[in-house]
């Protein structure tokens, strides 16, 4: 069966510090691949979309990157973090035969 | 574009009261629908879908859903709540057929079931 990772649970961060946050696939190739935020009151916004290695859509400028060095790994980094992204972090994928996403845990991340 | 509106942020019932949440899409091409439930400091969990055929969705934990297309809406409804289903329910969408699947979402729903 397929399964999600991401990690960590839970970050607090300075201003100005970089990021990293990781999230893995198993069980399944060539997954689509997206990040979401979740801000209080404002529903899920996506961040990135990938569907394949090395190839990442951003649907919003922000302060953020992210990557897909492997087909099953999705990274989302920031050099240096502003207090604005603070929220909560989702990992999602789809596979080619699917219809809907499915969603890891998630990461609060806290910018102080 | 694609867009989904929740009409109620926040949705207190008794617990055996029935419930809806309602969602209204917006979309100039096909779309598939969906609804996720979130509990509290989790990921999103798929609820129930509609894809096509049946205009009336069901889940394993009694919600159902209908799809209206004249209406542009797919409520989410439950003849009778428990505690347990205290959560943020997520109305979402993505284009039918699409390579991406992207979901677009709407702000969500509080669902509080008191005793």
């Amino acid at each position: 069966s397929q399964t999600i990772h991401q990690w960590p649970a839970t970050l607090v961060q300075p201003v100005g510090s970089p990021l990293s946050l990781e999230c893995t696939v198993e069980g399944t190739s060539n997954p689509n691949l997206y990040w979401y935020r979740q801000a209080a009151g404002r529903g899920l916004q996506l961040l990135f979309y990938s569907i394949g290695i090395d190839q990442i859509s951003s649907e919003v400028p922000q302060n953020l990157s992210a990557s897909r060095p492997q087909d099953r790994q999705f990274i989302l980094s920031s050099k240096k973090l502003l207090l604005s992204d603070s929220g909560f972090y989702l990992c999602a994928w789809k596979g080619q035969a699917n219809t809907e996403a499915f969603f890891g845990q998630g990461t609060r991340l806290t910018v102080v | 574009a694609q867009s989904v509106t929740q009409l109620d942020s926040q949705v207190p019932v008794f617990e055996e009261a029935p419930v809806e949440l309602r969602c209204n899409y917006s979309s100039s091409v096909s779309v598939y629908l969906f609804w996720y439930v979130q509990y509290p400091n989790q990921g999103l969990q798929l609820l129930l879908k509609y894809l096509s055929g049946s205009t009336l969705v069901k889940s394993i934990n009694g919600f159902e859903a209908e799809f209206n297309k004249s209406q542009t809406s797919f409520h989410l409804r439950k003849p009778s709540v428990h505690i347990s289903d205290t959560a943020e329910y997520f109305c979402a969408v993505s284009v039918r057929g699409g390579s991406q699947g992207n979901l677009i979402f709407g702000k969500g729903t509080k669902l509080s079931v008191k005793p």
